[in-house]
């Protein structure tokens, strides 16, 4: 069984730099054609993708958030990491990580996410 | 950027109809579409992948469709449980892209 949970500080303060952590079992950031991709959606709207990290550390930015989005990982303890620096309000979400596959493990993009980390960024 | 246009935004709809979203691609995305079912508070859950495949555990009133740059979601005779938000995302080309998403409504 597949389940990731994000955790990550609830509220912060402008400028700050926003840390999520993705917290996974059931699949492994070893193994070829796995990865975890990170979204988020604000109250009331919409999805928006922004950053995948791959088995073999290969990584993908929403160009949207201008260099301010950094993705790593942690293979042995099964985590992914999000940092996103100098937020504002119009970071605030709900941030959600989510299994993403490649090749022969294409079928299974997106087919498991987690509960979901609440982001306040206020004064 | 591939846009993915979403519609309708939103739809009144009753049990029992059968309601389709399409969702259309700026440029080819090939079958590289993913449909979303997310409920009040809780995370999305993938209804379709690549474009017509049903996920696991999904009821075969669900259905996914492609012709040319439409991709459509179908439900066929609706039941009180599809009542929810739908989004549509292309996985085939960075950034990947949402639709805007389409909230049913029960009228």
């Amino acid at each position: 069984q597949v389940t990731l949970k994000e955790s990550g500080p609830g509220i912060l303060q402008p400028s700050q730099t926003l840390s999520l952590t993705c917290t996974f079992s059931g699949f492994s950031l070893s193994t070829y054609g796995m990865g975890v991709g990170w979204i988020r959606q604000p109250s009331g709207k919409g999805l928006e993708w922004l950053a995948n990290i791959w088995w073999d550390d290969d990584n993908y930015y929403n160009p949207s958030l201008k260099n301010r989005l950094t993705i790593s990982k942690d293979t042995s303890n099964n985590q992914a990491f999000l940092k996103i620096t100098n937020v504002d309000t119009a970071d605030s979400a709900t941030y959600y990580c989510a299994r993403i596959a490649y090749g022969g493990y294409s079928v299974y993009v997106m087919d498991a996410w987690g509960q979901g980390a609440s982001v306040t960024v206020s004064s | 950027d591939i846009q993915m246009t979403q519609s309708p935004s939103s739809m009144s709809v009753s049990l029992g109809d059968t309601v389709t979203i399409t969702c259309r691609a700026s440029q080819d995305v090939g079958i590289y579409v993913i449909w979303f079912q997310q409920k009040p508070g809780k995370s999305p859950r993938r209804m379709i992948y690549r474009a017509t495949n049903l996920a696991d555990g999904v009821p075969s009133r669900f259905s996914g469709s492609r012709s040319g740059s439409d991709y459509s979601l179908t439900i066929s005779s609706l039941e009180s449980e599809d009542v929810a938000d739908y989004h549509c995302l292309q996985y085939d080309e960075y950034p990947w892209t949402f639709g805007g998403g389409t909230k049913l409504e029960l009228k």
